[in-house]
């Protein structure tokens, strides 16, 4: 089975440090991007950069450039999303996702966030 | 960064209804490179539609998506009680990808 597990909830204070994970399994992890989605409570969805974990090429949101750091492990199957500073405006549920591909005749085109994880809830409170 | 503007906020309607939810675009979405997306309290969101209108696995045929260039579709031809849901679109032809603000399905 197709899945990506996150790690579990996180409650930290301000000013405190946090890296949260997304581990892929029943695929070959280094062949999909990964991306990771914020929802704040009540609110919709924001993309938030991407990953290769092949060559861990990342692109990310100017919304969130320079606030968050994205990496990956392959060798463990393992992508991270990484804070230094925490903020209370960061409090919201992570999601990690797959970009899909739909391949015809050979070429592969994206097809989406085709596979999520079950989300990762940060809350920063003092 | 294109703007995905979704319409309307909330659609009420009942079982069996058919559904017609908008998504316009800022600027054109490259390759109509444009999916929808189910979410449900409590879980993840869920791809339905890629490519402006090819169903994703295991979607229900009732899920249709249509459109090209800044206007694109999503239609639920008959409503279950499964349906009622939140339902963003995303464009990821063009870097910032981004999400529409989303619309409530409710039941009425």
């Amino acid at each position: 089975e197709v899945q990506l597990v996150q790690s579990g909830a996180e409650v930290k204070k301000p000013g405190e440090s946090l890296k949260i994970s997304c581990k892929g399994s029943g695929y070959t992890f280094t062949s999909y991007w990964i991306g990771w989605v914020r929802q704040m409570p009540g609110k919709g969805l924001e993309w938030m950069g991407l990953i290769y974990p092949g060559d861990s090429d990342t692109t990310y949101s100017p919304s969130f450039q320079g606030l968050v750091t994205i990496s990956a492990d392959k060798s463990i199957s393992t992508a991270y999303m990484q804070w230094w500073s925490l903020k209370a405006s960061d409090t919201a549920m992570y999601y990690c996702a797959r970009r899909g591909q739909d391949c015809i005749a050979g070429s592969c085109y994206a097809a989406g966030f085709d596979i999520w994880g079950q989300g990762t809830m940060v809350t920063v409170s003092s | 960064e294109i703007v995905l503007t979704q319409s309307p906020g909330t659609l009420s309607l009942s079982p069996g209804e058919r559904a017609t939810l908008s998504c316009r675009a800022s600027k054109s979405v490259s390759s109509s490179y444009l999916a929808w997306y189910q979410q449900k309290p409590g879980q993840a969101p869920r791809l339905l539609i890629y490519g402006a209108s090819s169903r994703a696995t295991g979607i229900p045929d009732r899920f249709s998506g249509s459109g090209s260039g800044t206007d694109f579709t999503l239609t639920i031809s008959r409503l279950e009680p499964e349906d009622f849901a939140v339902y963003y679109c995303q464009q990821y032809g063009s870097s910032p990808w981004t999400f529409g603000q989303g619309t409530k399905v409710e039941i009425k």
